[in-house]
């Protein structure tokens, strides 16, 4: 069973901060990550996608990878109410066709 | 350009009634997918077209549940003799491959009560 995993929060963090996000996964055959950002009632938006070892930055999103140590991390910087959300991580394993793995994501709340 | 647009947003049934939802996907994208997500839960899988291939149905929870694509476009998820637990907000989602690295992108999806 592959697992996608993240803490559910609600994580708070104060306007102007830095909110860090974590997933792990329980498989070594992976192949691409995202991170997708859900609003109460909505669907899910891609927010980054990362498919090799290291950083990747977006404006004000940055994306982490590990691979060795399986987890794949988002950072919000100058979080804004605007970002306040539900994250969701998703992972897509090599061997197991196409479709994308959900963790049950993480709550951000960004307050004033 | 359009997204991936869903109908009906929403939909109240009751128990042993079949339903369809439907999806019409970024025109240009060859790959659909169908997705789930209960109250409280992750987005769970239910099927996979991509172009003319098989579709990849691993996710299907029972075989009360089917679903079509017709003309490599517009796609029917079909839901016989509901049940309570089949209650979900279900999502459809479309890419430009179905690859690797490819991205997918979600429609407003359609929420089912069975009452």
């Amino acid at each position: 069973q592959k697992e996608v995993e993240q803490n559910s929060g609600p994580l708070s963090v104060p306007e102007g901060a830095i909110a860090s996000l974590n997933c792990t996964y329980s498989d070594r055959v992976s192949q691409s990550f995202f991170w997708y950002r859900q609003y109460s009632g909505k669907s899910p938006e891609l927010i980054m996608s990362i498919y090799s070892n290291g950083d990747k930055e977006d404006g004000r999103f940055t994306a982490q990878l590990n691979k060795a140590s399986q987890y794949v991390s988002l950072l919000i910087r100058d979080s804004q109410p605007s970002d306040s959300a539900t994250y969701l991580c998703a992972v897509r394993y090599s061997n197991s066709g196409y479709a994308l793995n959900f963790g049950k994501g993480t709550s951000l709340l960004v307050t004033p | 350009g359009a997204g991936v647009s869903q109908s009906p947003s929403n939909k109240v049934t009751e128990k042993g009634k079949d339903v369809e939802l439907r999806c019409d996907p970024i025109s240009g994208h060859t790959a659909l997918y169908w997705y789930r997500q209960s109250l409280g839960q992750g987005l769970e899988f239910l099927i996979y077209f991509q172009g003319n291939s098989a579709p990849d149905k691993s996710g299907l929870p029972s075989d009360r549940f089917s679903a079509e694509r017709t003309g490599g476009s517009v796609s029917t998820l079909t839901i016989q003799r509901t049940q309570q637990e089949d209650s979900a907000v279900y999502l459809c989602a479309s890419s430009d491959g179905g690859w690797g690295t490819d991205t997918q992108y979600f429609g407003p999806g359609t929420r089912l009560t069975v009452l």
